[in-house]
């Protein structure tokens, strides 16, 4: 069974910083492409970044672009997201999903972990 | 404003059919396989279509998808109360070189 679990999120201030996590088992993490979206409150699905499993390149929503940077750890079995220069609009649950969106679609979702900026 | 165009909200009564369209473009869909998502209150989404029109196992066969040229369709027939949910379409866009949702629809079953 595939299993998705981020941590990491929490309350930071504007400007601060913060580092996603999501632990992955049941399945050959090193081949599978991982994608991170975000659902602000009230709005839609968002999607934020990739990284595909052959060569690891990586994909952002110019919304995120020099300010977050996604990665992998296949000796771990684990997914970054790191998060700088935060702003009031990137709060939203942020889950990651296994998968890429424009392959063979995000097959599994991790429960999401909740990122609030605020000061 | 999303790349991809789905009408904010859908109704039908209970056991009949809806359909809910993801209008693109020659970028996007006309050129990459499009997914469609079931985000049900308060939960994770899932995926129920996958590469325009496969099911992932456990999907009803009520759910089904489609694609031509710049627009997909996601249909459910024999509407249950519990298949209210947003739903979205998700694809790869080559210009923006990022993925993109539509902004979402919302299904009421009444």
């Amino acid at each position: 069974e595939v299993q998705l679990l981020e941590s990491g999120g929490g309350l930071v201030q504007p400007g601060g910083s913060l580092r996603l996590s999501c632990a992955a088992s049941g399945f050959t993490f090193s081949s599978f492409g991982m994608t991170w979206v975000r659902k602000p409150p009230e709005k839609g699905l968002e999607w934020v970044s990739s990284i595909t499993a052959r060569d690891d390149s990586t994909f952002y929503a110019d919304s995120v672009k020099g300010r977050f940077t996604i990665s992998r750890d296949s000796s771990k079995d684990t997914l970054h997201l790191q998060m700088n220069s935060l702003r009031a609009d990137d709060t939203a649950i942020y889950y990651c999903a296994k998968g890429l969106i424009g392959a063979a679609g995000l097959a599994d979702w991790g429960q999401g972990t909740l990122v609030t900026v605020s000061s | 404003q999303s790349v991809l165009t789905q009408p904010p909200s859908v109704s039908a009564a209970p056991g009949q059919k809806v359909t809910i369209s993801c209008s693109g473009s020659s970028s996007n869909i006309v050129n990459n396989y499009v997914s469609w998502y079931q985000q049900l209150p308060g939960t994770a989404p899932k995926l129920l279509i996958y590469e325009n029109n496969k099911r992932p196992s456990g999907v009803p066969d009520r759910f089904s998808g489609s694609k031509s040229g710049t627009s997909a369709t996601l249909g459910i027939t024999g509407l249950q109360t519990g298949d209210e949910a947003d739903y979205y379409c998700g694809t790869w866009d080559g210009s923006l070189s990022a993925g993109v949702f539509g902004g979402g629809t919302k299904l009421t079953v009444l």
